[in-house]
């Protein structure tokens, strides 16, 4: 399998704030990098795909970049409903399309 | 409007088959580069890729559960079904179905609601 593990594994930060998580494959994924927003009790929602394309009504504000096996989501100025877990998942050719252990953003 | 709903018990023993069901709309799964694949979360844990199908009947599993896990597609339904065979307490978590498109990678785009499955005796 492909490890995937997130930096930090949470983080505290005001309204307004630039937020960066970082996500890292044991193996190179290419460009195969989505990200996802969970709120509690919520299913998940995908925010960008292909490591750095933003999905159709996502918010400008989200971001993604890297290739390779590092790769980061930056949040360009954190707003309230921002506050939720991300997490990312490789899509590679290597089953399982495994998730990482999810990077918690609660308000500082 | 693309919309997709699990279903299935919420309380299975252990040793026992888990069948559940996702119900779909919007979207059909003969049309070329679309797939449905199962996600699961146990509570306050991560999330966990199981197994996706693809509008040609491909199938793809989780290496660590193949052996448990069968996906199968009803197109004139619009439904995916997903068995776990010897079910144990460890399964116990939110199984989420979720939609999928080939040209964005594989990302599940679209999510249902999940469903809660407790495995106890």
């Amino acid at each position: 399998d492909i490890q995937m593990t997130q930096s930090p594994s949470s983080l505290s930060a005001s309204v307004g704030d630039r937020v960066t998580i970082t996500c890292r494959a044991s193996q190179s994924i290419s460009s195969y990098l989505n990200w996802y927003q969970q709120k509690p009790g919520k299913a998940p929602k995908l925010l960008i795909y292909a490591a750095s394309s933003l999905q159709s009504g996502v918010p400008s504000r989200f971001s993604g970049s890297g290739s390779g096996t590092d790769f980061t989501l930056t949040i360009s100025s954190l707003q309230p409903e921002d506050f939720a877990t991300y997490y990312c998942q490789q899509s590679y050719s290597t089953l399982p399309f495994t998730f990482g252990p999810g990077t918690k953003v609660d308000i500082k | 409007q693309i919309t997709l709903k699990e279903s299935g018990p919420t309380l299975v023993k252990p040793t026992q088959t888990l069948t559940l069901t996702c119900t779909f709309s919007g979207f059909s799964l003969s049309t070329s580069g679309v797939g449905v694949g199962w996600i699961r979360q146990p509570p306050g844990k991560a999330l966990e890729w199981l197994a996706l199908i693809y509008w040609d009947d491909d199938k793809r599993y989780s290496p660590s559960l193949k052996s448990r896990l069968t996906i199968t597609k009803d197109t004139s339904k619009n439904q995916v079904v997903l068995t776990m065979t010897n079910m144990d307490p460890v399964d116990t978590a939110t199984y989420y179905c979720a939609h999928a498109v080939v040209a964005a990678d594989d990302a599940f785009d679209i999510w249902g609601q999940g469903t809660m499955v407790t495995v106890s005796s």
